[in-house]
């Protein structure tokens, strides 16, 4: 079946360092790939998507492109803050044989990241 | 602004007992989700539902079950609950097409 992995974690950085976050899959179809983010004691957060493959997704300064030929997606920023301290989690979403997605996601494991002043 | 409310933010409960997990969203989307988050684990699925009345099996549906009577709500239900069942639960919502998926708080479940 199809799976996620991530980096191992915990990351911990400095304030205005730059961040990657690895993540690679497995799949059988053309599956959108996502980051979700989780900061303390709240749910998940849909940080940014791709749909296709060479797609580049954004957000809040972050950015992952998706790699068809490297099955990755890894996660990037330039100059974290301390505010970007929390737990991400990459996924993807799986299609049946028509091409449908019913959102259902399959995750990885997560990355706690903890930025310091 | 888009909600997926749960009804529990933490519960407590003892072995054996029958627990419900209530959640509720209010963008009138079709597809609903029940994960379980375990530290290391990531987010596992436990059930779907595609449409009222329909529910699907998920990767660990084992000492779950799953109502899904009217389209706004969705509720995962522990029959006899057991400590390896002590977890994070969220449950998520997406429209038709699965573009994104939105989450609520969770709950944190205990039991002892």
């Amino acid at each position: 079946g199809d799976s996620v992995t991530q980096m191992e974690g915990p990351v911990t950085l400095s304030e205005e360092a730059f961040l990657t976050i690895n993540c690679t899959y497995t799949a059988t179809g053309y599956p959108s790939l996502f980051w979700y983010v989780q900061y303390p004691g709240e749910g998940l957060q849909l940080l940014l998507k791709a749909t296709k493959a060479d797609d580049k997704g954004s957000n809040k300064g972050f950015e992952a492109t998706y790699r068809k030929e490297t099955t990755s997606f890894h996660l990037e920023k330039g100059s974290v803050q301390v505010s970007d301290s929390a737990v991400y989690f990459c996924a993807l979403s799986e299609t049946n044989a028509g091409g449908t997605s019913y959102g259902k996601l399959t995750f990885g494991q997560g990355t706690i990241l903890t930025v310091h002043p | 602004d888009v909600k997926v409310t749960q009804s529990s933010r933490y519960l407590v409960k003892r072995t054996g007992e029958k627990v419900f997990l209530e959640c509720v969203q209010d963008m009138d989307h079709e597809n609903m989700f029940w994960y379980r988050q375990d530290p290391g684990l990531g987010l596992r699925l436990i059930y779907f539902s595609y449409d009222v009345k329909m529910k699907e099996k998920g990767d660990i549906p084992e000492g779950y079950s799953v109502s899904r009577e009217k389209k706004e709500r969705f509720s995962l239900i522990l029959e006899s609950a057991s400590t390896n069942q002590t977890s994070m639960y969220l449950c998520a919502s997406s429209p038709p097409g699965g573009t994104e998926a939105f989450f609520g708080q969770g709950t944190r479940l205990t039991v002892v």
